[in-house]
């Protein structure tokens, strides 16, 4: 009955290759979210979409596309790996993408680029 | 912009010490405010939330207080476990419509026996 999923939990890859992550919610949230985690623990949002709407896209290269087939899912595709990439990326779900709203975290998936 | 000041880490108490992480804030308006834990290994769980000035949030033990007055939420729990051993972040969200979190750099907290 896990809440937020993510795959794959570990994705190791060469510099150049083009890799997606995947994410899904059971919760019927609306509002799904991906976070970078750097190496120091640092948080940052990337993009949120709202019912398969984008509503944030915070300055990330567009090497990095979002996809949101229905609001249960957001797969995250990410184009030409380079190694500033590496990072834990961090799905999340909210009910309405309200500032009160909890939001639910996936266990993550740590990108290493070789 | 907003942004969330936390205290640096890393902190390490003994068993069933007092802890205190200091936690302040700027943003516009009048901001939800949260803290989150990450266990090793682990995604992030909220720990408490306060939507507005003067809420008290609590959760296993730990408090925090929304003061408006000083822009701070600090994180407090009289009696540490070593189970409480992880990364906490400070967040806070805008109450304009579909918000982001904006987190603090994490304070690792470690206990020992």
């Amino acid at each position: 009955d896990t809440a937020v999923s993510q795959t794959p939990k570990y994705l190791v890859t060469q510099m150049g290759n083009d890799k997606s992550i995947k994410c899904e919610q059971n919760l019927g949230h609306d509002t799904m979210y991906w976070y970078k985690q750097d190496s120091k623990k640092f948080l940052k949002i990337m993009f949120s979409y709202n019912n398969k709407e984008l509503i944030i896209n915070e300055t990330v290269p567009n090497r990095f596309s979002p996809k949101s087939p229905d609001k249960a899912h957001l797969n995250l595709h990410i184009n030409s790996l380079e190694l500033g990439d590496s990072a834990v990326y961090f799905c999340a779900s909210s009910q309405k993408g309200r500032g009160t709203d909890t939001q639910y975290f996936g266990p993550g998936t740590r990108l290493t680029v070789l | 912009g907003d942004s969330v000041t936390q205290m640096e880490g890393p902190v390490t108490l003994s068993e069933e010490a007092f802890l205190t992480i200091n936690c302040t804030y700027t943003a516009t308006g009048y901001p939800s405010l949260f803290w989150y834990v990450q266990y090793p290994g682990e995604g992030l769980q909220l720990l408490l939330k306060a939507t507005k000035a003067d809420d008290k949030g609590s959760n296993k033990g730990f408090e925090a207080t929304y003061r408006k007055e000083t822009t701070s939420f600090h994180l407090e729990k009289g009696s540490v476990q070593v189970s409480d051993s992880a990364v906490y972040f400070c967040a806070l969200a805008t109450n304009f419509g579909n918000e982001k979190l904006t987190f603090g750099t994490g304070t690792r907290l470690t206990i020992i026996p």
